[in-house]
C-alpha cells in the first residue's frame, strides 16, 4: 500500500490554465506538507497543515491554494499557470513534530508550455 | 534567511569505495536529517540525528551530529550501484526544515 500517494504524476498544460495536484496519505499522520523541486533539485517548503488548519505559508504566489478537506488530503490548486511554475512539487506527512521526518511521495512533474 | 551548505555537489565514485558528503550552516540546528532520492522518486529518510555528537548508524550509512551543532556528516562505506542518487540533509529548529540542495552520486561502471 502507497503510504503517500500523489495524483497525477505527470501534468502537461498551457500558460493560463488552472490545474490541481491532490495527495492522500494512509500513515496517520496529523501534519501534510506541500514542497516544491525546481530543476536544480532544490527543495522548498510552499505549505504545511496540521489537523486542517494552514501552519506554514510560505512566500509562494496566491495562485497557489492548499486545500486540506480531512487530515488524509491536502490538495494543491494553481490558477493561471505560469511558464516558471514548471517543477517537481512533492506532497509530505509527518507525525507531530517534522523533527521525526517526513514521508514524501512520489512527486508530480508539472510542465507549464 | 537560515541556509544549509551541502557539499560535494556531486561525486563520481568506483564501485566499492568509502563515500563522504556534509552539511554545515551559521546557524544552530536542532534535529539532522540525511534523504535519499531516486530518479523519478520523493526523498527517502535514511537518518535522523537528535543529539549533538551523536554517531548513528543503519546499514552501511553512518551520520553524525557535529558537536557545535551547525553540522553533519554522512558516510557511506564500500558503495554499490542502488546508492547512486542524490543525498539531501535537512536541518530542523523550532519545527521548521530547511533542506540542503543535495550530493549527486554518481557510480562508474
Amino acid at each position: 500500500d502507497t503510504a503517500v500517494s500523489q495524483t497525477p504524476k505527470y501534468l502537461v498544460t498551457q500558460m493560463g490554465n488552472d490545474k490541481s495536484i491532490k495527495c492522500e496519505q494512509n500513515l496517520g499522520h496529523d501534519t501534510m506538507y506541500w514542497y516544491k523541486q525546481d530543476s536544480k533539485k532544490f527543495l522548498k517548503i510552499m505549505f504545511s497543515y496540521n489537523n486542517k488548519e494552514l501552519i506554514i505559508n510560505e512566500t509562494v504566489p496566491n495562485r497557489f491554494s492548499p486545500k486540506s478537506p480531512d487530515k488524509a488530503h491536502l490538495n494543491l490548486h494553481i490558477n493561471s499557470l505560469e511558464l516558471g511554475d514548471s517543477a517537481v512539487y512533492f506532497c509530505a506527512s509527518s507525525q507531530g513534530r517534522p523533527s521525526y521526518g517526513y514521508t514524501f511521495g512520489s512527486g508530480t512533474r508539472l510542465t507549464v508550455v | 534567511g537560515q541556509q544549509l551548505n551541502q557539499s560535494p555537489q556531486s561525486m563520481f565514485i568506483q564501485e566499492g569505495e568509502d563515500v563522504s558528503m556534509n552539511c554545515t550552516s551559521s546557524s544552530i540546528f536542532n534535529t539532522w536529517l540525511w534523504y535519499k532520492q531516486d530518479p523519478g522518486e520523493g526523498p527517502v529518510l535514511l537518518i535522523a540525528l537528535y543529539k549533538a555528537g551523536e554517531l548513528t548508524s543503519n546499514g552501511r550509512l553512518t551520520a553524525q551530529f557535529g558537536i557545535t551543532r551547525k553540522d553533519s556528516f554522512l558516510n557511506i562505506s564500500a558503495s554499490i550501484p542502488s546508492d547512486v542518487g542524490i543525498y539531501f540533509c535537512a536541518g530542523n529548529r523550532d519545527d521548521k526544515i530547511i533542506f540542503g540542495k543535495g550530493t549527486r552520486l554518481h557510480i562508474l561502471p
